[in-house]
């Protein structure tokens, strides 16, 4: 059993280029999230859906967009990279009320 | 907004001892998950407190909640270096479960021999 899996665990961007970040999970849950993890800021939310064909913002989606076509897939796109869009993306899944299971993240610079 | 507070953001102890995390929270929630992180690795859930005065036991590490404090505690017994780690507790914001969970900055626990 796969749990999430996240690709690429490592980018380097030029400011302006544009990426996507793979999300897939195999637990057939509902729940997807995409979360940014700054140090010592703790994690932010940045996209959530709760099935497939539904999206909502989370706290920080400027300079994001999501799409959730599938169950199994919740890819993350960036447009027009920026320095402080450098950070680690965790990706997660879950049943409502259930704990998130993460992903191994993937670490993002963008120079 | 929900705000949520960890309490130290750094712990350094000795093998042996006892200590607390705490964790506040600024409106009412009645759902509470524990989270570990070790360093450079993703996030493990330790705990889930779905209820008023629940509590949870795993080896070391238990956990509580009180909802009407908006309270909850991660206390460790007999801290061994193995659960060295940054600790994150996260709060669900929304009555209706959203499940957009509102996390801390984390409590970045030391164990020294």
């Amino acid at each position: 059993n796969a749990g999430v899996t996240q690709t690429p665990k490592f980018r380097i961007l030029k400011i302006g280029q544009s990426m996507t970040l793979q999300c897939a999970q195999d637990m057939n849950h509902n729940y997807m999230y995409w979360y940014r993890q700054d140090p010592g800021m703790g994690l932010k939310l940045i996209y959530y859906s709760v099935g497939a064909g539904i999206t909502d913002k989370g706290e920080v989606p400027n300079g994001y967009n999501v799409s959730r076509s599938t169950t199994e897939d919740f890819p993350l796109r960036l447009e027009l990279a920026a320095p402080s869009q450098t950070s680690v993306y965790f990706c997660a899944s879950s049943y409502a009320g259930q704990a998130f299971t993460f992903g191994s993240g993937t670490r993002l610079t963008v120079v | 907004e929900l705000k949520v507070e960890q309490n130290p953001l750094f712990l350094s102890m000795q093998e042996g001892k006892n200590y607390t995390i705490y964790c506040n929270y600024s409106t009412t929630s009645d759902r509470l998950y524990w989270y570990r992180q070790d360093p450079g690795k993703s996030l493990e859930s330790l705990f889930v407190l779905l209820s008023n005065g629940a509590v949870k036991q795993e080896g070391r590490l238990m956990a509580s909640l009180d909802t009407k404090a908006r309270l909850s505690t991660l206390h460790i017994t007999a801290a061994v270096h193995d659960l060295s780690a940054t600790y994150f507790c996260a709060v669900d914001p929304s009555q209706g479960g959203s499940e957009k969970l509102v996390f801390g900055k984390g409590t970045k626990l030391t164990v020294n021999p």
